[in-house]
């Protein structure tokens, strides 16, 4: 079975600075999708990002990039130039591809404070 | 695009009442369609799975005489929670997955919160 693990139940980040936020994942399959959602305090998911498996280079999104290391299994997300509407729930999400099938995979997700 | 209302955005009602959610694709066909629940400060629990035209799939310990799921076209979910009690007070979000494009992708509706008293 697949997990996703967000090991920081919460982080904070000063405005205009940079965070990283971690995501490790557990498959025994090669081809899959990742995902990064962010849900504000009005709680509507809103995606962030995607990422393909077999796809070497990193996924980025305006000032939202990853580090995805397949080897590894992870699936960091790194926002540049925090502001505070960056304040939100992250979660991080996997599916098997092709991913017209099956569900997604949720992690517990990472609050992140944006401080003026 | 890929926008997903739902309906209503909050909603308060008594003990024993029944209860309907309607998600909705806006500006893409869905073939498949999901609801969730989600408790304060957790993940998002998947409830089940809804594909137009045909039952619904329900996750493991989710009762489907409890929580009523029809898919009747491709742009249209609703979710019935009948006899409401208040352990049923939550957070529901539907999500929708286009049918053509990049099918891997859930688009989220910005949820309904229920409050059974």
């Amino acid at each position: 079975a697949q997990t996703v693990t967000q090991s920081q139940p919460e982080m904070s980040v000063q405005e205009a600075e940079t965070v990283t936020l971690s995501c490790t994942y557990d498959t025994s399959e090669s081809n899959y999708y990742l995902f990064w959602y962010k849900q504000p305090p009005s709680r509507q998911m809103i995606l962030v990002i995607r990422q393909e498996a077999y796809k070497q280079q990193n996924a980025t999104e305006n000032r939202f990039s990853v580090n995805f290391q397949k080897a590894a299994k992870s699936f960091s997300l790194k926002i540049s130039d925090s502001q505070l509407g960056d304040t939100a729930m992250y979660f991080c999400a996997f599916i098997l591809a092709p991913g017209s099938q099956g569900n997604l995979i949720f992690g517990k997700g990472t609050k992140l404070s944006v401080k003026p | 695009g890929a926008v997903v209302s739902q309906h209503p955005s909050w909603v308060i009602c008594k003990s024993g009442t029944s209860v309907k959610i309607e998600c909705r694709s806006l500006d893409f066909q869905a073939t498949t369609m999901f609801w969730y629940r989600q408790f304060p400060k957790q993940s998002l629990m998947l409830m089940a799975t809804s594909n137009e035209g045909s039952k619904a799939t329900y996750e493991q310990g989710v009762e489907k005489d409890k929580f009523l799921i029809n898919h009747a076209s491709l742009t249209l979910s609703t979710l019935t929670v009948t006899s409401a009690h208040p352990e049923d007070s939550s957070f529901y979000i539907c999500s929708a997955r286009r049918s053509g494009g990049q099918k891997e992708t859930q688009y989220f509706g910005p949820g309904t919160r229920l409050l059974v008293l």
